[in-house]
């Protein structure tokens, strides 16, 4: 079993629509991060979470620390948001990251 | 201040041949991670070095592969005799602390 599960794996959306991904882990953690990987592209880092709400524009990211689950959300989905969302937990002990599998989201204008 | 930079952003090597992926980290950053993405699969830890040491190595395959963080320079991940299976994507990331990593651009190493 992996440490970090994400769904849905795959997303389809239409332009406009709001947008729930979610992420379980298992293990302790420090931190809770929202990646997001274009195809062919890099990676870059939406949010660092360890307790509460985030918010940068459309994009809101949750953590509840007790259920061990986070959420990200897109609000009014635009195709530019197109992309495989990635959950990533800094584990409390050691130093690794764990990874879920990604999100596969496709917004239709 | 400029991000991660990784290099070269593509490589292709034959079977049998050296694979040498560098990257810098942010300036001020002493902590670099490797990360590999298989083709339709999720990233995986490799490494974990600060300057002049390995932390962390528990992802790295036993044989072929190394990793240095030298004092001067980038990091390097050196890969022996590739094989097909080599073929990923090779994310380097850098950070302050173990908490926020910032990523690079990625390698993709294409062996043919």
């Amino acid at each position: 079993k992996n440490e970090v599960e994400q769904s849905p794996q795959n997303l389809t959306a239409q332009e406009g629509e709001f947008i729930t991904i979610n992420c379980s882990y298992s293990v302790g953690i420090s931190a809770l991060h929202w990646l997001q990987q274009h195809p062919g592209g890099g990676i870059v880092s939406l949010f660092m979470l360890s307790s509460g709400k985030k918010k940068h524009g459309r994009l809101i990211a949750t953590i509840n620390i007790q259920e061990k689950h986070s959420s990200l959300h897109i609000t009014a989905s635009h195709p530019r948001d197109s992309a495989v969302y990635i959950c990533a937990v800094s584990a409390n002990t050691g130093n690794q990251f764990y990874f879920g599998t990604g999100t596969s989201l496709t917004v239709i204008p | 201040n400029a991000g991660v930079m990784q290099n070269p952003r593509h490589l292709v090597r034959r079977r049998g041949q050296e694979a040498r992926l560098r990257c810098s980290p942010m300036k001020g950053h002493s902590h670099v991670y490797w990360y590999r993405q298989l083709p339709e699969e999720g990233l995986k830890f490799m490494v974990y070095l600060q300057k002049e040491n390995i932390i962390d190595e528990s992802g790295m395959p036993k044989e072929r592969f190394s990793a240095e963080f030298p004092k001067e320079g980038p990091s390097i991940l050196r890969i022996q005799q590739v094989v097909r299976g080599d073929s990923a994507a090779y994310f380097c990331a850098s950070s302050l602390t173990t908490y926020e990593q910032y990523f690079g651009p990625g390698t993709r190493l294409t062996v043919t």
